[in-house]
């Protein structure tokens, strides 16, 4: 069965602080890997989009991994600031071009 | 103009009425989707409309009803909804064809169904 699981459920940390989010798949076959952040009641908005042979993406402070052979991706976030409190969701697309396969998300809250 | 805007932002209906939802980019693309999401959970995928053609319907109830009038453009006409429909709606477009294509997302729309 295609999933996405992500890990931690939510998480905590003080600002400028960093943290890494974690994602397992279990999709087959494997089109391309992305990370949204999403704010409560807003859409998604990408950070990035990962191919097979694509191994580490950064988007400012954002750094994304994918290592297709253990199929895990992280997120890295770097000095984190409040504005970065949000949801962050791992998307993996299979074979079809439509449709993704969503993880839970990881809540993440920056306190001062 | 990476800009995919929603309307309303927010609507309440009770369940006899009709009402619709519009979707707009400027972007070129001809993909055009529609999702809905409850708290704390992903999106899940209603309809997929690919060069203004419905391509995807995911089993969605007859009272939830797509439109594509034009590529820019796409609606969710909504009629005899229940309470359990309330939730974020969400538009979303991107390029066709093969290819890591971003999905740009609008901001939504919140029904709530009285």
């Amino acid at each position: 069965k295609n999933q996405v699981e992500q890990s931690p459920q939510s998480l905590i940390i003080l600002e400028g602080k960093n943290c890494t989010l974690q994602c397992n798949y279990t999709v087959s076959p494997f089109s391309n890997l992305r990370w949204y952040k999403q704010d409560t009641g807003r859409g998604p908005v990408s950070l990035t989009i990962m191919t097979f042979s694509e191994n580490t993406k950064s988007n400012g402070r954002y750094t994304a991994t994918l290592d297709a052979d253990t199929k895990q991706s992280s997120l890295h976030i770097t000095a984190s600031q409040l504005s970065d409190s949000a949801s962050y969701i791992c998307v993996v697309r299979g074979a079809s071009n439509y449709q993704l396969i969503w993880g839970a998300g990881t809540k993440l809250i920056i306190k001062p | 103009d990476t800009e995919v805007t929603q309307t309303p932002k927010h609507l309440v209906m009770g369940m006899t009425n009709k009402k619709s939802l519009k979707c707009e980019q400027h972007m070129g693309h001809r993909a055009m989707y529609w999702y809905k999401q409850k708290a704390k959970k992903p999106p899940e995928l209603m309809f997929v409309y690919s060069y203004e053609k419905l391509s995807i319907n995911e089993s969605v109830p007859s009272r939830f009803s797509p439109e594509c009038p034009n590529s820019s453009l796409l609606n969710l006409h909504l009629h005899a909804l229940q309470p359990e429909d309330s939730a974020l709606y969400l538009c979303a477009s991107s390029q066709e064809g093969q290819g890591p294509w971003e999905q740009y997302f609008g901001p939504g729309t919140r029904l709530t169904v009285t």
